[in-house]
């Protein structure tokens, strides 16, 4: 099946740092990633759709100049969280679209982020 | 907006079979799916269903009623490694896009 990754896998940073974490499709392209955040004993939320080449769409209450998203390639995006604060401590988790032979998503083993 | 409902947790048999079951209320359904999640890692795909009726594979099975917005997961021969939240995932348009909305998930507790 199809894979994707996501790198790092966790990171531990300080109050008001920035914070990149890469999400690639290892042996596919996607035209279109997801990434969603998820508290613990929560469901998964999706923040953002990634598009690539063209703006993310942000869901209702993601700020969009807090999560920075950039999906530059049809393998890569990138979820920059700017000025972390700790209640953004969180598992976040993108996946890809695919659409043949049946449309699903294949998910990244998260990135668990903890701001002191 | 989505609702999607499944029951919070649930405890079985290994050996057993279970059936969780899962009701949803959206506009553009576009499909439904159902992911595995151990604790601490990410969903991984089980089944997707956009047609009413079963899907089979292995031990999992994966039934869809469109019409009364309602689907469920069976587990058949439960395996101690199947103890995961199970999540119920409805694919709807919006935006020009399709988006999924997750359930709150199953937590199903397989015991000896």
């Amino acid at each position: 099946g199809a894979v994707v990754s996501q790198h790092p896998s966790r990171v531990i940073c300080k109050s008001g740092t920035s914070v990149k974490i890469e999400c690639r499709s290892l042996d596919f392209q996607a035209t279109t990633m997801f990434w969603y955040r998820q508290f613990p004993k929560k469901s998964l939320m999706l923040m953002a759709t990634s598009n690539e080449g063209s703006k993310a769409t942000y869901e209702q209450g993601v700020e969009k100049d807090k999560f920075l998203i950039n999906h530059a390639s049809l393998t890569l995006s990138t979820l920059t969280v700017t000025s972390a604060h700790p209640e953004d401590s969180s598992f976040y988790i993108c996946s890809a679209r695919v659409r043949a032979p049946r449309e699903t998503q294949y998910f990244g083993p998260g990135t668990r982020l903890l701001v002191l | 907006g989505q609702n999607i409902d499944q029951p919070t947790e649930m405890t079985a048999t290994e050996g057993a079979i279970v059936q969780i079951n899962c009701t949803y209320q959206t506009s553009g359904f576009n499909g439904l799916f159902w992911y595995q999640q151990h604790a601490g890692e990410a969903p991984t795909f089980l089944s997707y269903n956009v047609l009413d009726g079963l899907e089979e594979k292995g031990r999992f099975s994966s039934f869809l009623s469109r019409s009364k917005g309602y689907s469920y997961l069976l587990l058949k021969e439960l395996q101690m490694k199947d103890s995961a939240s199970y999540l119920c995932a409805v694919r709807h348009s919006g935006a020009g896009s399709y988006q999924l909305t997750f359930g709150k998930g199953t937590k199903l507790s397989v015991i000896p």
